[in-house]
């Protein structure tokens, strides 16, 4: 079974420049995250989807992050215009449906990204 | 609100030697617990999870965590660590957040094996 995909693996920008990350769960993955991880900090979730619907996006930077999954598989995060405090590791996780119980979560080897 | 802390940031253990990661939650029901292994330039890998029943977890790679309610505590053992098991590992809990439920992530503690 093929795991989750991310590209790029590495990106480096300068600021105010725009980024987009792409990512495919594995297939029949109902639900799809993405997570921020700070250098030194547990991943933090930024927005998930259910199909191609938005579940929860609180923490989703919305005046600059915008992510999409248009035809409810693969995902797409955009960050429009990136800051320093952008730098981080941008990790795509799935799972079968969704909800922490009783479903694993595979995660994507991440897209670490850099803004100078 | 929930919270996850690992009071150690790193750790260095010899090959061979037993290994403790210490993870302390706060929620205010019984969480789900879950430790996960991050290996560099890779994702995470989920070792074990706790949702209820038995405390002491079995998990992959010889892996164990024993829930301890009254000291709030998720701690992760190993009886002989063996240098593949360098890595960066985190705690987690799930909880349900403003009608969601997810993950909330420790810090990481990088664990370090010497010969």
């Amino acid at each position: 079974e093929a795991g989750v995909a991310q590209s790029p693996r590495y990106k480096i920008i300068e600021k105010r420049q725009s980024v987009a990350f792409w990512c495919n769960p594995i297939s029949g993955h109902a639900t799809l995250y993405w997570y921020q991880q700070i250098l030194g900090q547990g991943p933090k979730l930024l927005i998930q989807f259910q199909n191609n619907g938005v579940v929860d996006d609180s923490q989703l930077p919305k005046d600059r992050f915008s992510a999409e999954r248009l035809k409810g598989v693969d995902s797409t995060l955009k960050i429009q215009p990136a800051k320093l405090e952008d730098s981080a590791v941008y990790l795509c996780a799935s799972s079968l449906r969704g909800g922490v119980g009783q479903e694993t979560q595979y995660f994507g080897p991440g897209t670490r990204l850099l803004v100078l | 609100a929930q919270s996850v802390t690992q009071p150690d940031i790193h750790i260095t253990v010899s090959e061979g030697a037993s290994l403790e990661l210490r993870c302390n939650y706060s929620y205010g029901a019984t969480p789900y617990l879950f430790w996960y292994v991050q290996s560099p330039g890779q994702g995470l890998q989920l070792l074990l999870k706790y949702f209820s029943g038995d405390t002491l977890v079995q998990g992959i790679k010889g892996f164990e965590a024993e829930f301890k309610r009254s000291q709030s505590s998720f701690n992760l053992r190993k009886p002989s660590v063996h240098w593949s098991d360098a890595a960066e590992y985190f705690c987690a809990v799930g909880a349900w957040i403003f009608g969601n439920e997810k993950l909330t992530f420790g810090t990481g503690t990088r664990l370090t094996i010497i010969p």
